[in-house]
């Protein structure tokens, strides 16, 4: 399995309250991307990143930050959770664009009540 | 809207048989496919893509067919086992530099032993 773990796994937390996950990799790949999972809507981009510093916005961004600061992590913040964001996350990593074969974390359930 | 769809939400057969699961997508301009399969809990690991320019390609057990005049795409599974009991989705990426995969919802297969 790549080197892809995602913290913390399962969370619940209350509507309007921050929270940040997070992804961390030891495969030096240059993307990271974080993916929502809901059921009848397959996995959604979020947010990706094509290096440290440097991230855009995917198909669902509204509501969600980002951060990339060193190689190895990508953040992902909740400003003020809301239960439309209770899902499933998953973060991605790959070794260069229009490559197919992401990899992915293990994924983060996060319930908002 | 979704680009990548699929015909079947489940799909049930016997162990040693051969499984095909269909994905329809609408973009033309979509430069490869790729078949992804994800086990409860886990997230989704690559299984093969293909390029837009490819009619069929072949893995270990699994082989993938392109029919672009009705923008069709099938992921066939031989002799089907046990440890094939998993979601399938169909994704694609619209050029070559682009960071987005874009996923179907997904077809469960569930192997009878």
């Amino acid at each position: 399995d790549a080197g892809i773990t995602q913290s913390p796994r399962h969370k619940v937390t209350e509507t309007g309250t921050p929270v940040t996950l997070r992804c961390h990799q030891t495969e030096n790949h240059r993307y990271m991307y974080w993916y929502r999972q809901d059921p009848g809507h397959g996995l959604r981009l979020i947010h990706y990143s094509y290096g440290v510093k440097d991230t855009d916005k995917g198909e669902v961004s509204d509501g969600y930050s980002v951060s990339r600061s060193k190689t190895e992590d990508f953040l992902l913040t909740l400003e003020s959770a809301t239960s439309s964001q209770t899902s499933v996350y998953f973060c991605a990593i790959s070794e260069r664009t229009g490559n197919t074969e992401a990899f992915f974390g293990q994924g983060t359930r996060l319930t908002v009540v | 809207g979704e680009s990548v769809g699929l015909h079947l939400p489940t799909l049930s057969v016997q162990e040693g048989d051969n499984s095909i699961i269909n994905c329809a997508y609408s973009n033309s301009a979509s430069d490869y496919f790729i078949w992804y399969k994800q086990e409860s809990g886990k997230g989704p690991q690559f299984i093969i893509d293909i390029r837009s320019n490819m009619d069929k390609r072949q893995g270990q057990r699994v082989t993938v067919l392109l029919n672009k005049t009705v923008k069709h795409l099938s992921l066939q599974i031989a002799a089907t086992q046990p440890g094939d009991s998993a979601v399938y989705f169909c994704a694609e990426i619209v050029g070559a530099g682009s960071y987005q995969l874009t996923f179907g919802k997904g077809t469960k297969l569930s192997v009878i032993p």
